[in-house]
């Protein structure tokens, strides 16, 4: 199983673009990577997922090099409510659809006005 | 859609006493997940369900926590009996099934357990 190594915490204002990278040097060929947001006394949600190269939603970017060993989740324009610890996960289709929803220690973001 | 439901909201027990968590998961999710949220940390899976089925229970303490899932709808989550140390969110998920595919998985608000 692969293991993710975030950084603790971050911090950022307002307005700022927030790129926070993931390491997973063991990714499996299978894996498939994934971003949670949680918020205090909230359950973690779901934020985006990408296989290679850049996948785009309304909520965020995920850049994923070549080689797969790392991947960047960008925040365009944080605000406030962006506060969060944001979680990376790798896991593979096998077990079920998530394939294994492991949760490292995840990365505390602070955003400042 | 109705989101993963779990009750109850919070509960305080004594140590050594025994306790029972309910989940019901978005209708049609075949994939259901228990974790324990200890404060500051991330969250930790404790068992996988597909279906009626275990996937993974390999960090479940199963000296102490039993978890059933019989109709492959919604689940309960047991301690028997509680320590100090299960003091902690435990969080229900669920997702959808589809072969050769990831699909985001949705959270419940959790169930805040303190032991005392």
């Amino acid at each position: 199983l692969a293991k993710t190594t975030q950084p603790i915490s971050m911090d950022s204002y307002e307005g700022q673009e927030v790129n926070i990278t993931c390491s997973h040097n063991n990714i499996a060929t299978n894996d498939y990577i994934t971003w949670y947001q949680q918020f205090p006394s909230q359950g973690p949600r779901f934020i985006i997922q990408g296989y290679k190269t850049k996948v785009t939603n309304e909520v965020a970017s995920l850049f994923i090099p070549a080689d797969r060993k790392s991947s960047t989740l960008s925040l365009p324009r944080v605000s406030l409510s962006d506060t969060a610890v944001y979680y990376c996960l790798v896991g593979d289709e096998e077990k079920g659809s998530q394939g294994n929803l492991i949760f490292g220690k995840g990365t505390k973001l602070s955003v400042k006005p | 859609e109705a989101g993963v439901a779990q009750s109850p909201r919070y509960k305080i027990i004594e140590k050594r006493q025994s306790v029972a968590f309910w989940c019901n998961p978005i209708s049609g999710h075949a994939t259901l997940y228990w974790y324990q949220q200890i404060l500051g940390q991330g969250p930790k899976l404790l068992i996988q369900f597909q279906n009626n089925g275990v996937v993974d229970d390999s960090q479940l303490p199963k000296d102490r926590f039993s978890a059933e899932r019989l109709k492959g709808v919604d689940s309960t989550l047991k301690i028997q009996p509680a320590k100090l140390e299960d003091s902690a969110v435990y969080l229900c998920a669920s997702s959808l099934w589809r072969a050769g595919e990831n699909t985001e998985a949705f959270f419940g608000q959790g169930t805040r357990l303190t032991v005392v």
